[in-house]
């Protein structure tokens, strides 16, 4: 059974910086590349960023290119995402999802992010 | 970037109703289009992907048709487990772009 689950999420104040983690399991992590996608608080769906399966590619949306990093471990089965300077605007729950053919088939359940003083 | 344009925003509906969720692309897409559902508190769970497959284990009451700039969802028998928002995603070219979301509520 394929199962994504994120942590790392929490209440960080304007400037800060945090660390979200996707952990993987029921399929062959290193084979598949993955997207990040949030969902700010009553609304609709924001892509953030993508990687590879071998990290050789890497986008980001613009509102958070220069502050975000995404990154992955393909021996630990897991996808990071690196987040700073991170601003009022980027409270959201963080979804990781996996790609297949270019689509986002599995999703995990998600990790809040709060940014507040 | 592709802008994704979803009609409409909400609507209502009872059970057994034939329900049509619309997504326009600002340029072609060829088939490059999923719909995802999404209840309250829940992350997002795929239901058609190429624009007209549907995903195993969903229900055939959903279906999906389109291809270029034009595309649609459509429930052809409203079931209580139904009500939830729906959305697209178009994943031709990056920045992957949703639609603003459709919630489908009970009437």
């Amino acid at each position: 059974e394929v199962q994504l689950v994120e942590s790392g999420g929490g209440l960080v104040q304007p400037g800060g910086s945090l660390r979200l983690s996707c952990a993987a399991s029921g399929f062959t992590f290193s084979s598949y590349s993955m997207n990040w996608v949030r969902q700010a608080p009553g609304k609709g769906l924001e892509w953030v960023s993508y990687i590879s399966s071998s990290s050789s590619t890497i986008y980001y949306a613009d509102s958070v290119k220069g502050r975000f990093t995404i990154s992955r471990d393909n021996a630990k089965n897991s996808l990071y995402l690196q987040m700073n300077s991170l601003r009022d605007e980027d409270t959201a729950v963080y979804y990781c999802a996996r790609v297949i053919r270019k689509e986002s088939d599995y999703w995990g359940q998600g990790t809040l992010v709060t940014v507040s003083s | 970037d592709i802008q994704m344009t979803q009609s409409p925003s909400s609507l209502s509906a009872s059970v057994g109703d034939r329900v049509t969720i619309t997504c326009r692309a600002s340029q072609g897409i060829r088939n490059d289009l999923g719909w995802y559902q999404q209840k309250p508190g829940k992350a997002p769970k795929r239901l058609i992907y190429a624009a007209s497959s549907l995903q195993s284990g969903v229900p055939s009451r959903f279906s999906g048709s389109g291809s270029g700039t034009e595309f649609t969802l459509t429930i052809s028998s409203l079931q209580p487990e139904d009500f939830a928002t729906y959305y697209c995603l178009q994943h031709n070219s990056y920045p992957l772009t949703f639609g603003q979301g459709t919630k489908v509520e009970i009437k």
